[in-house]
């Protein structure tokens, strides 16, 4: 079926320093995917997308490509401040007569002053 | 706009006993979901509804777990009978429609606690 593989966390960074956060999916057919962060004590926001294979998703300096043949998602930001701690979940969906979402299990992000 | 509204944001209830989860989904929105989120399973899709119908309730993990949506603004999901294994946070989520360009927006969860 289908699935979404994330890196494990927790990543613990500096202030200023780069970002990755991997994922790769399993899909039978050609979904959107997203990344959706959450915030301590609060529901999950979404952070961006991307609908078809290249496409670039981007919003608050993150970023993430669409990769069709490695099947991946990865979420980079070139700076991390202290207030993107947060659990960041990558996901996918099909969209049509659903929009039913997979999530992966989150990546804890720790980032320190 | 207020957003997802759930209550209650947390709950601690003994085995045996019944609970009812709420949610208040965003004005206009037509689709709603509930989660559950426990730090062994990850995000789980328990339930989700498109214009107050449900549409695909696979990921209810058994009989004692029911939804409903009588209306277009609110939705319950109930435990009867709760157990310990369903403490989790709940949450609800709302998008204004199908497709991937209706991105879910999640309330603040419930925290439920079975002793």
């Amino acid at each position: 079926g289908d699935s979404v593989t994330q890196m494990e966390g927790p990543v613990t960074l500096s202030e200023e320093a780069f970002l990755t956060i991997n994922c790769t999916y399993t899909a039978t057919g050609y979904p959107s995917l997203f990344w959706y962060v959450q915030y301590p004590g609060e529901g999950l926001q979404l952070l961006l997308k991307a609908t078809k294979a290249d496409d670039k998703g981007s919003n608050k300096g993150f970023e993430a490509t669409y990769r069709k043949e490695t099947t991946s998602f990865h979420l980079e930001k070139g700076s991390v401040q202290v207030s993107d701690s947060a659990v960041y979940f990558c996901a996918l969906n099909y969209g049509g007569a659903t929009n039913k979402l997979i999530f992966g299990t989150g990546t804890l992000l720790a980032v320190q002053p | 706009d207020a957003g997802v509204i759930q209550s209650p944001r947390h709950e601690v209830t003994e085995m045996g006993q019944e609970v009812t989860l709420r949610c208040k989904p965003i004005s206009g929105h037509n689709s709603l979901f509930w989660y559950r989120q426990t730090m062994m399973r990850g995000l789980e899709l328990l339930i989700y509804f498109n214009n107050n119908v449900p549409i695909d309730d696979s990921g209810m993990p058994e009989d004692r777990f029911s939804a409903k949506m009588p209306n277009a603004s609110f939705s319950t999901l109930k435990i009867q009978p709760s157990e310990p294994r369903d403490s989790a946070v709940y949450f609800c989520a709302s998008s204004p429609g199908t497709g991937y360009n209706s991105p879910l927006h999640f309330g603040n969860g419930t925290r439920l606690t079975v002793t």
